[in-house]
């Protein structure tokens, strides 16, 4: 069965330090991986697809990187607007049209 | 360019009653997607629609139903509501099917009571 897990549930952060969040996977076939940012009271916001093992890419201060197994999400001097939940997505090969999300972190950054 | 519009926002219903959600994707976007999210289930698909034509379904019961319209709005229904289907539901539209960029909505909020 195809499964997503994202690990920590909650994060605590002081602007400016630097942290890692983890996505899990497994799937039978990865046709892409996503990453997305949702706000208090609103949808997800995309951030990244990646799609093979060794792919990077960057946005401001974030960086997602891809191994055959998890994903990461590289959190770079946070500031307190970077503070949401990140979430971890995966769409199989031959199931397109469906993302299967994992539970998300919290990510909270202090000034 | 206005984003996906989702009506109404909040709803209160009652167990065994129906409801019906709405979503107006972007102009332009051709695929709509719907996902249900719960505090303890996270955000789970329920079904894609693309040219009027339901193209993946979820693992939901029958009583989860929806379409879309040749303008590409869709709507989806709820039958004989349970406490259960207490939820967010987001509509999320993209230009075409399997994009990686999806859009979503800020969602239906339902309380069923």
């Amino acid at each position: 069965e195809d499964q997503v897990t994202q690990s920590p549930e909650a994060l605590r952060l002081q602007e400016g330090e630097s942290s890692s969040l983890n996505c899990s996977y497994t799937v039978s076939g990865l046709r892409g991986l996503f990453w997305y940012r949702q706000d208090p009271g609103k949808g997800p916001e995309f951030l990244f697809t990646l799609y093979s093992a060794g792919e990077e890419k960057e946005k401001e201060r974030l960086k997602a990187t891809l191994t055959k197994k998890e994903s990461f999400l590289h959190i770079t001097a946070p500031k307190p607007e970077d503070s949401a939940t990140y979430l971890c997505a995966v769409q199989a090969a031959g199931n397109t049209g469906k993302l299967i999300f994992g539970q998300g972190t919290t990510l909270q950054v202090k000034p | 360019k206005a984003g996906v519009t989702q009506t109404p926002r909040y709803l209160i219903k009652t167990r065994g009653q129906q409801v019906t959600l709405s979503c107006s994707p972007i102009s332009g976007h051709r695929s709509v997607s719907w996902y249900q999210q719960t505090p303890g289930q996270g955000l789970q698909f329920l079904f894609e629609y693309f040219s009027e034509t339901q193209r993946n379904k979820g693992n939901f019961p029958g009583r989860f139903s929806g379409r879309q319209f040749s303008n590409s709005r869709s709507e989806m229904n709820v039958s004989t509501l349970e406490l259960g289907d207490s939820a967010l539901y987001l509509c999320a539209s993209s230009l075409l099917r399997g994009d990686e960029k999806l859009f979503f909505g800020s969602g239906t909020q339902l309380s069923v009571l």
